[in-house]
């Protein structure tokens, strides 16, 4: 109940299209849903996050879709470029403990 | 905003060997702190947790234990390094509802 599941593992998308990952989880008590952007030999960052009282979050290209009844979110990545090339983590929790991350997503944008 | 500090950035150790990582965290009071390991392509695994001073809980079994003398330090510790304790070790902060943060991460390659 506890779990994060995400897909696909690895995407490859050209430069100019829509990335899309997507993550399910479990437990009904999680009311927080960050992605995570991480490079190559650095710390994960947090890209964007939404709370389940809304069911999208826009900042610039990223969206964040969200499927209360489904329990079910995903991240957009519109107009992917290159220097989006990254592993993706999804990540939910309750009341900012109990952090369950998704195994990620290696997303490689083609030029 | 929170910054969040860790070193050394890299450490080569024999087997054997004590080991002692240190977190800092800047910009907040009375944090979550949090540590995990990450092996190579892999995704995050949580090692243990801290709510506060001298509280700490451990995710999994292993040859490491963690301590918080003060409110935003947070290290991590070994005894004798086991060639499966190497990888990537990345520390995290966070407050209640809001979503964790990490530092650039600590790369440990057991010999």
């Amino acid at each position: 109940q506890q779990q994060v599941k995400q897909s696909p593992q690895s995407l490859i998308v050209q430069k100019g299209g829509i990335s899309i990952i997507n993550c399910a989880y479990e437990n009904t008590a999680f009311d927080y849903f960050p992605w995570y952007q991480q490079f190559p030999g650095k710390g994960p960052a947090l890209l964007i996050a939404i709370r389940p009282d809304v069911s999208e979050k826009k900042e610039g290209r990223f969206t964040i879709s969200f499927n209360k009844s489904a329990k079910q979110f995903s991240l957009h990545i519109m107009d992917s470029q290159p220097g989006d090339s990254a592993t993706y983590f999804c990540a939910a929790s309750n009341y900012g403990q109990n952090f369950v991350f998704g195994p990620g997503t290696r997303l490689s944008v083609l030029p | 905003s929170q910054t969040i500090h860790q070193w050394p950035a890299t450490l080569v150790q024999p087997v054997g060997s004590p080991l002692s990582l240190e977190c800092t965290v800047e910009g907040t009071s009375n944090p979550n702190l949090y540590w995990y390991r990450q092996a190579a392509g892999r995704g995050l695994q949580l090692l243990f947790y801290s709510v506060g001073i001298g509280q700490i809980s451990s995710e999994v079994p292993q040859n490491l234990s963690a301590s918080r003398p003060q409110d935003r330090q947070f290290i991590l510790s070994s005894k004798k390094l086991l060639l499966s304790d190497s990888g990537f070790y990345l520390c995290a902060a966070g407050t209640d509802r809001f979503g964790q943060y990490f530092g650039p991460g600590t790369r440990l390659t057991v010999t």
